[in-house]
């Protein structure tokens, strides 16, 4: 089975704060998305990822920065937190980019700023 | 711009009824469309895949069907059980990203 594990299932930073959520998955998949969901907006996609040291905007990119320095490993990076970055944070991996194959997700990252 | 829709957004059921949970969207060039389970603080479990060439796919007890030329899909579960509450979320990849639905929330009463 796909495996897509997010390290902090609960965090709780301040304003200002440097926070990083990370995402590993073990099924070798080339390419690697940041989602965020929020009551009444979905889920939109922050950045995503089709090879290691790539990375490309999604529709909500602002605030926030990615890193993928090996196959298995993809950083969401926010530089200086705020309150509107509240929201649980979701990871996921597929096979195939633009034909994207399946989906896989990780169990979330619930960030909350205070 | 393609956007989906997911009509209910909430269904209660009891226990033992075959239900249909409705998907559409607006523009047919479509690569595949993904049904998901998302329950109550988790992250999304993959449920089916259809690619577009495709018109059902299924497993278990979970049926998907696939009408592009109509731009819908179609959940269907059979025999619903209390362990089926959840919401479940529609996904359309027609580029290089998917466009999710707000999803359905089903409620099965013991």
């Amino acid at each position: 089975d796909v495996k897509v594990t997010q390290s902090s299932r609960y965090l709780v930073k301040r304003t200002g704060e440097k926070v990083f959520l990370e995402c590993v998955q073990d099924m070798d998949h080339e390419n690697m998305f940041w989602y965020r969901q929020d009551p009444g907006l979905g889920l939109r996609l922050i950045y995503f990822s089709y090879d290691v040291k790539m990375k490309e905007k999604g529709d909500i990119p602002e605030g926030y920065s990615v890193s993928r320095e090996k196959k298995e490993r993809f950083s969401l990076i926010l530089e200086s937190a705020s309150t509107n970055q509240t929201s649980m944070y979701l990871c996921a991996s597929s096979t195939h980019l633009w034909n994207t194959g399946e989906l896989f997700f990780g169990e979330g990252s619930r960030l909350t700023v205070l | 711009k393609q956007e989906v829709t997911q009509i209910p957004a909430a269904l209660s059921v009891p226990e033992g009824e075959n239900l249909v949970l409705n998907c559409s969207f607006t523009d047919s060039a479509i690569y595949n469309l993904q049904w998901f389970r998302q329950d109550p603080g988790k992250g999304l479990t993959s449920l089916l895949l259809i690619q577009s060439s495709q018109r059902e796919q299924t497993s278990g007890r979970l049926n998907a069907s696939l009408d592009k030329s109509s731009g819908r899909s179609t959940l269907y579960i059979a025999a619903s059980q209390p362990g089926d509450s959840a919401t479940y979320l529609c996904a359309v990849n027609s580029s290089y990203k998917l466009i999710f639905g707000s999803g359905t929330r089903l409620l099965v009463r013991p």
